[in-house]
This record gives structure tokens, C-alpha cells and sequence, in this order.
């Protein structure tokens, strides 16, 4: 695709239900990035993946959260038994680690609601 | 451990002024440093990327130098606008034995008033 892509967009959960974000990178981009923005705060990083392995998950902060990543391509970041705290937007980014000096292209974030 | 530190955490100017935001970075070693602009409820656009050898590179209004000897870092906003209004994200690309991993700041949070 033209840009990295992630869904849902929006989404709204009950707390202690799990949910799934989507995130599709720019074909070719060996390098995928996941992090968080909660309201007023940084990017947290999360979890870095190189192709299909995740060399630096070292962000994640509770063993409710988990990402995988298949094909080298798409990724997914499972939450779940979600809680309050975990609302935030999450943000993907992609990169070609094979070029020096790449850009890296971030998604337009998935905002994520526990109510 | 690699950090990448930002200051101001806030900064408030008033529109036509000027403003410098500062980065500086402990990554070692270091491949390349980029500047982000992230309007509020959007993802992050890039504004600069820079490599060691690289003082300064310019994107319109935005200006950004590179001191890879002191390892900082300032992005300079001429003329500012009420548009310019965001926060303000410097990422560090760690060398390829660290698999260039991207290592951000907390961000500038930039509000420019009329």
C-alpha cells in the first residue's frame, strides 16, 4: 500500500474484553514498530519486530499484551482482559531497515476507549 | 543505555516569533536523527532527517542542526504559525549492530497563540 495502514481506527472496548489492533506497513519494510500515546503523554514504545521476529519487546508493560507479526508483513497487538489504563492511541511505524538513513512512515494510530 | 532527552517539554509563543527546540541523544553509535511534527489526533510526519555528516538541513520554516561531536540536536521554527502547533518528536536510528533501532524523545509540545 501507499502508506502504513491501521485498524480500527476507533475503537471502543469494555473493560476485561480483549481486543485486537491491525497493523499493515509499507510493502517491503523489514522494520515494524509498535507504540503508545495516552493523553498529554510521549510515544512508549512497545515492541520493535525485524521481520517476523521481535528482537526488543522490552515496552510491552504487562504479559496482557502481546504482538505478532507473520509473513514479514502484517502485525497484530492483542490486549487482553483490557483495563482502563490501557486506553491510549496506538501508533504503528515501518521502516526499511536495508536502506540507510530511511524514513520511517507512521500509521494514523488505532484509539483504543476502555469504558 | 540509549536515551533521547527533549527540552522544553512546553514551550508557548506567540505567532510571527521564532522558537528552538533541543534534543540530545546518548545513542552510540548513532546512524542517522530525524524531527517529527504530530498535529494533535494524528500520527507523526516527518520534517528533517539528518546523518552524522550532516550541520543542517532545512524544510521550509524548519530548520535542524546536528552536532554529532556533542551529540545534540536543535530544531528552529522561523516565523511561526498558528499551524505549528504540535508536538515536536526527535528519533534517534541506533548503528545496524543495535538493528538501527529507533529510539524517540518524549516530544516538544508547542502551542503558538495568536
Amino acid at each position: 500500500g501507499a502508506g502504513v495502514s491501521q485498524s480500527p481506527s476507533n475503537k471502543v472496548t469494555e473493560k476485561g474484553k480483549d481486543v485486537e489492533l491491525r497493523c499493515d506497513p509499507i510493502s517491503g519494510h523489514t522494520a515494524l514498530y509498535w507504540y503508545r500515546q495516552s493523553l498529554g503523554q510521549g510515544l512508549e514504545f512497545l515492541i520493535y519486530f525485524q521481520g517476523n521476529s521481535a528482537p526488543d519487546k522490552s515496552g510491552l508493560p504487562s504479559d496482557r499484551f502481546s504482538a505478532e507479526r507473520t509473513g514479514g508483513s502484517v502485525s497484530t497487538l492483542t490486549i487482553q482482559r483490557t483495563q482502563q489504563e490501557d486506553s491510549a492511541v496506538y501508533l504503528c511505524a515501518s521502516t526499511d531497515r536495508g536502506r540507510l538513513n530511511t524514513e520511517a512512515f507512521f500509521g494514523q494510530g488505532t484509539r483504543l476507549t476502555v469504558v | 543505555k540509549n536515551q533521547v532527552e527533549q527540552s522544553p517539554q512546553s514551550l508557548i509563543i506567540l505567532e510571527g516569533k521564532n522558537c528552538t527546540l533541543q534534543c540530545n541523544y546518548t545513542v552510540s553509535p548513532f546512524s542517522n536523527l530525524r524531527w517529527y511534527k504530530q498535529d494533535t489526533g494524528r500520527g507523526p510526519v516527518s520534517l528533517t532527517i539528518m546523518t552524522f555528516s550532516e550541520n543542517t538541513k532545512s524544510n521550509g520554516r524548519y530548520t535542524a542542526t546536528l552536532d554529532a561531536d556533542t551529540k545534540q540536536s536543535s530544531l528552529h521554527i522561523t516565523a511561526s504559525q498558528l499551524s505549528d502547533s504540535a508536538s515536536y518528536i526527535c528519533v534517534v536510528s541506533a548503528g545496524y549492530n543495535q538493528g538501527g533501532k529507533l529510539i524517540f524523545g518524549q516530544g516538544t509540545e508547542l502551542s503558538v497563540k495568536p
